[in-house]
């Protein structure tokens, strides 16, 4: 069965530092990968996907991710980060039949 | 405006009765999703429909039920026999296949007492 590991389960990082988020994908054939971004009770907002071709793709409010076949991974980076990215972020993936599987969630905390 | 609203914002109910939370779109997605949230758990998919008056269990549908008579609506029924109903519960839609990206509605806050 497909799953997703997202294995940071709170990070911090001062403002204007880089940041990377991890995410390991199981599935069998060529997955479709999402990565989602929530406020504090809020619903959640699509920042990027991936579905074919090249294997970086970018995003909204500067963010990029890479899949990595090889490594079953689709990590997602920003090269500086803000306080208003300061949210939980959410991996994610679909298979044919539809069903949109997320993984734990990373949130992620920004120190001034 | 096109979009995805849950209703109500905030519920309240007493324990061993049943409630429904309401899930609408007028985005004319053919995919309907429910998902419970708890801290540090992430997103569990409760139930989700490709297409009307069809429906898919999903990993923690026990205690749940859910119909999709319409293709805008996806209500979503809490039965007494959920053992631990009280959670963020996030409704979703998109258009049917798997490369197309999930809309979200706002969320309903459950709180069984």
């Amino acid at each position: 069965a497909q799953s997703v590991t997202q294995p940071d389960i709170h990070i911090t990082v001062s403002e204007g530092a880089s940041l990377e988020l991890r995410c390991n994908y199981s599935y069998g054939a060529t997955p479709y990968l999402f990565w989602y971004v929530q406020s504090p009770g809020q619903g959640l907002q699509l920042l990027l996907k991936y579905f074919s071709g090249d294997t970086l793709v970018q995003g909204i409010k500067g963010f990029e991710a890479e899949f990595k076949r090889s490594q079953s991974s689709f990590n997602l980076r920003k090269p500086s980060v803000h306080w208003s990215d300061a949210a939980e972020y959410f991996c994610a993936v679909v298979n044919q039949g539809g069903k949109l599987i997320f993984g734990q969630g990373t949130e992620l905390s920004v120190k001034p | 405006d096109g979009g995805i609203t849950q209703s109500p914002k905030y519920l309240f109910r007493k324990e061993g009765q049943n409630v429904t939370l309401s899930c609408e779109q007028n985005l004319n997605h053919d995919a309907m999703y429910w998902y419970r949230q708890d801290p540090g758990q992430g997103l569990r998919l409760i139930y989700y429909s490709q297409i009307v008056n069809d429906f898919q269990k999903g990993d923690i549908a026990e205690g749940y039920s859910v119909s999709r008579e319409k293709k805008e609506s996806f209500p979503l029924t809490v039965t007494s026999a959920q053992k631990n109903p009280t959670a963020f519960y996030l409704c979703a839609s998109s258009i049917k296949g798997a490369d197309t990206e999930a809309f979200f509605g706002q969320g309903t806050r459950l709180t069984v007492v």
